[in-house]
């Protein structure tokens, strides 16, 4: 079975402060995929990035981060200098082989709220 | 390029109403997939299509749920004898792959059904 725990269900900060969106897994496939996707209120969910388990190396788009470590299987996310745009839900999630792929399974989100 | 396209946005009906709901992929996009998304909670896999093919359905769709894709590009999800447990976000998702794993799901905005 597989698992994405998010456990920070509301996080607040002001305009500019950094702040860290924390995932952690559960899966006993050897190739699987982590995603996160960002909710605004609208509602669409939006594709922030994809990562394979076998490739560890941290990214860097723009003000967005992720740091990827299998061997706490944790999947974290950084915003730098947040802005009120960046406010929404935020999921982490994980497709494996045992799924084939293409079920996904969500965290439940972390609402990030950034405060003018 | 336009992106998934879901109708209608919210619905509300009756309890014992059925109801129906169409998802427009991406163009060229082979395979479709809907989920649905209860308050405070991630997006659950409902079930998948590649082409007109459905390939995997979830436990969670019971038999008042079917869905269709007849030419491999729309699809409907229809939910007979409605029941106020059903209200939820029904997300619809599509994605481009020729090898297994190798695709990503972009998602439309979303159908909300309210059951009275």
């Amino acid at each position: 079975a597989q698992k994405v725990t998010q456990a920070q269900t509301e996080i607040s900060v002001v305009e500019k402060e950094d702040v860290t969106l924390d995932c952690v897994y559960e899966t006993r496939d050897t190739t699987y995929y982590l995603f996160w996707y960002k909710q605004p209120p609208s509602g669409e969910l939006v594709f922030l990035i994809r990562r394979n388990s076998f490739d560890e190396q941290n990214e860097i788009s723009g003000r967005y981060s992720w740091n990827f470590q299998k061997s706490t299987s944790s999947f974290n996310f950084t915003i730098t200098a947040s802005q009120v745009v960046d406010s929404a839900v935020y999921f982490c999630a994980l497709s494996g082989s045992s799924g084939g792929y293409q079920k996904v399974t969500f965290g439940i989100g972390t609402k990030l709220q950034v405060i003018p | 390029d336009t992106g998934v396209s879901q109708d209608p946005r919210h619905k509300i009906t009756k309890r014992g109403q059925n109801v129906t709901f169409r998802c427009d992929p991406i163009s060229e996009h082979n395979r479709l997939y809907w989920y649905r998304q209860t308050l405070g909670q991630g997006p659950e896999f409902l079930t998948y299509f590649q082409n007109e093919a459905q390939l995997e359905k979830s436990r969670l769709l019971s038999d008042r749920f079917s869905a269709e894709r007849p030419k491999g590009s729309f699809s409907t999800l229809e939910i007979q004898r409605t029941e106020q447990g059903d209200s939820a976000m029904y997300l619809c998702a599509s994605s481009h792959g020729t090898v297994i794993g190798t695709d990503t799901q972009y998602f439309g905005p979303g159908t909300r059904l309210t059951v009275l």
